[in-house]
This record gives C-alpha cells, sequence and structure tokens, in this order.
C-alpha cells in the first residue's frame, strides 16, 4: 500500500498523560499537513511542512501541542497533558509539488 | 483568513437521481478547489479537483463547476448509486505562496442514495 499511513488508528488516553501519533507520507512527497476533525465538521488545518521545516502553524495548535518531521520523511504530533477538548480525529495529508493532497485513515483520539 | 460555506448540509435522493451539492469561498488569493469524499471511520478521499483558470471538469458521473466570479463551485454527481452514500466536503486553497496546498473545508454534506 503506497497511500498514507497514520499509526495509531485509535487511542485512548486519561486527560493530562502525553500522547504521540506518526503519520508516514506517500514517498516523494515532499509536503505534509496535519489537521483535526471534530464530530459532524470539515478537517481543520494544524501546521504544515516542506520537507523537514514547518513552514505554518494555526492559533489552534497551543503550546501543548508540537510537531516535527525530522529529516523530512515521516512526522509525529505530540499532544502534551491532554484535555478532553483534544478528543477528535488527527488526519495526515501529503502532496507532491503540485497542490493535490491525499489524506491517511486518521487517528482517533479519546481523552477520558 | 479563508472562509468555506457548504450546502445542504444533508442531502437524501433515489438510487438514479443527480445529486448537486454548492460551496462559496470567501479570499479571492483561493484558486484550487478540490472534493473529498469520507465514510465513516475513515480518511477524506480525493474524487475530483478543479483549478481557477477552469471552468468545469468531469470524471465520469461526477462533475464540478467553478464561477470565480460569484466565488462558488459545485459538485454534480449523476446516476447516483448507494455506494455513493457518505460525507462530501469541498475545500478551498491558495495554488501558490506561503499557504499553498493550506485546505480550508466546508462544513460537509451528508449524502444518502435510496436504493
Amino acid at each position: 500500500d503506497t497511500g498514507v499511513s497514520q499509526d495509531p488508528r485509535h487511542k485512548i488516553t486519561k486527560r493530562g498523560q502525553n500522547v504521540t501519533f506518526r503519520c508516514d507520507p506517500i514517498s516523494e512527497h515532499n509536503r505534509l499537513y496535519w489537521y483535526r476533525q471534530t464530530l459532524g465538521q470539515g478537517p481543520e488545518f494544524l501546521t504544515y511542512f516542506q520537507n523537514e521545516a514547518q513552514l505554518e502553524k494555526s492559533r489552534l495548535l497551543s503550546d501543548r501541542f508540537s510537531a516535527e518531521r525530522p529529516k523530512g520523511s515521516f512526522s509525529t504530533l505530540e499532544i502534551q497533558r491532554t484535555e478532553q477538548g483534544d478528543s477528535a480525529m488527527y488526519l495526515c495529508a501529503s502532496s507532491p509539488r503540485r497542490v493535490r493532497a491525499f489524506f491517511g485513515q486518521g487517528t482517533r483520539l479519546t481523552v477520558v | 483568513g479563508e472562509n468555506v460555506e457548504q450546502h445542504p448540509s444533508t442531502l437524501s435522493v433515489q438510487e438514479g437521481d443527480s445529486a448537486v451539492i454548492k460551496c462559496t469561498y470567501s479570499d479571492s488569493a483561493s484558486n484550487y478547489f478540490p472534493w473529498y469524499k469520507q465514510e465513516l471511520g475513515k480518511g477524506p478521499q480525493l474524487i475530483i479537483d478543479i483549478r481557477s483558470n477552469v471552468g468545469e471538469k468531469k470524471d465520469q458521473r461526477i462533475a464540478v463547476t467553478l464561477n470565480k466570479t460569484a466565488k462558488h463551485f459545485s459538485l454534480h454527481i449523476t446516476e447516483t448509486q448507494p455506494e455513493d452514500s457518505a460525507v462530501y466536503f469541498c475545500a478551498a486553497s491558495p495554488a501558490g505562496g506561503t499557504s499553498y496546498g493550506k485546505l480550508t473545508f466546508g462544513q460537509g454534506t451528508i449524502l444518502t442514495v435510496h436504493p
């Protein structure tokens, strides 16, 4: 399968714990995006990378959130001190030099 | 920033009928407009996209039209089938500059096709 891969698919965590998600983009796609989707809403942009450089962050991305893309390959999104409001689907997408973006299956986070 | 409005929020049709979903956008800098289909528990799947230098694009039963002057674009699905049932999202993005590829999504349309 050469699509965007996200791990884990589901995560249940207690409030206050830290969680980390991983995204493996389509090979040779130099752009990688993170979005968050809550129930009944469209995805909302969080941040994106061009190769290893993080070029833009949404104001939705509070200080508790951090994303990395070492060596311009896979990316991780970490949430520290999780809150119930962080419960959502976290989506990763990648695109080549053209603008067309392809999404992974997402990581469903539930904070209890 | 960009704002994308999508209508209707729900759409119910009989198999074989056509379905039309409409979106408007606010930022004149947007010039790339994709449509995604999302099934329950899955990520959005790109089904068709259009750039602002094109007024219409068709792929089998799916077509998208764009009116850049009015800042609206629409998705047309003909001969609908039960497997078309899903949530459909429109989105807008600049195709250049620092926000290249950053998608702003509409609120989604739940399409139900009844056999």
